[in-house]
């Protein structure tokens, strides 16, 4: 039933690791998919994809979305304690009024 | 600095009381989002409104949910009566578009039904 499922469901690396968090999605008119960071409160805004095979990027966080496999992937490089949070991924379906349909989240640790 | 501000932070309440809590979206945005999070579901939807009007709010056990947004400043989530299962936090999100797109979240708050 779930439409969006993220994998891992939490993770522990040291610092400075790549890692890379995954998120698939099973939606029947997709319009986006976004990812947020969500620490100790609200979510905030990483990235939104549309389009497949294009890199979006911010720093050391980058994104792709896989539209015809029906998956997108978030990679950290060179982590920090700071990237500590968990990561959701949520999916726009022009079916539901562009309601975000959100996956479970990966947790993520970061140690020192 | 435009954020979504949600009153009251946090919330402790006995069973059967109302409660209500508010949510004043990013001025301009026309789309506004009530969540609710919790452990072991994560983060769901409750309701959405477009321009003022629910668009849908199937996400809502209606018995005891009820949406508003009384004018393009305020939306209004309640809950009468209060159960503890209905302890989470409760996020309201706006955007400035159609779609949800880069929604802005508000800080949450945090029920607890005892």
């Amino acid at each position: 039933e779930d439409k969006v499922v993220q994998s891992p469901l939490s993770l522990v690396v040291h610092e400075g690791d790549t890692v890379t968090l995954n998120c698939s999605y099973e939606v029947t008119n997709f319009r986006s998919l976004l990812w947020y960071k969500q620490e100790k409160k609200a979510p905030t805004f990483l990235f939104m994809l549309t389009s497949s095979g294009i890199e979006k990027k911010s720093g050391r966080l980058s994104s792709i979305l896989d539209k015809k496999e029906l998956f997108s992937i978030l990679n950290i490089t060179a982590t920090q304690t700071g990237d500590s949070a968990v990561y959701l991924c949520a999916v726009e379906d022009r079916n539901s009024g562009y309601a975000l349909n959100f996956g479970k989240g990966t947790s993520l640790l970061v140690t020192p | 600095d435009a954020r979504v501000t949600q009153t009251p932070r946090h919330k402790v309440t006995e069973m059967g009381q109302e409660v209500t809590m508010r949510c004043q979206p990013i001025l301009g945005h026309n789309t506004v989002f009530w969540y609710r999070q919790t452990m072991m579901q994560g983060l769901e939807l409750l309701a959405y409104f477009r321009n003022r009007a629910p668009l849908d709010d199937s996400g809502m056990p209606k018995d005891r949910f009820s949406a508003e947004m009384p004018d393009a400043t305020l939306a209004t989530l309640k809950i009468q009566p209060s159960e503890p299962r209905d302890s989470a936090v409760y996020f309201c999100a706006s955007g400035p578009g159609q779609g949800a797109g880069e929604a802005f979240f508000g800080q949450g708050t945090r029920l607890t039904v005892v």
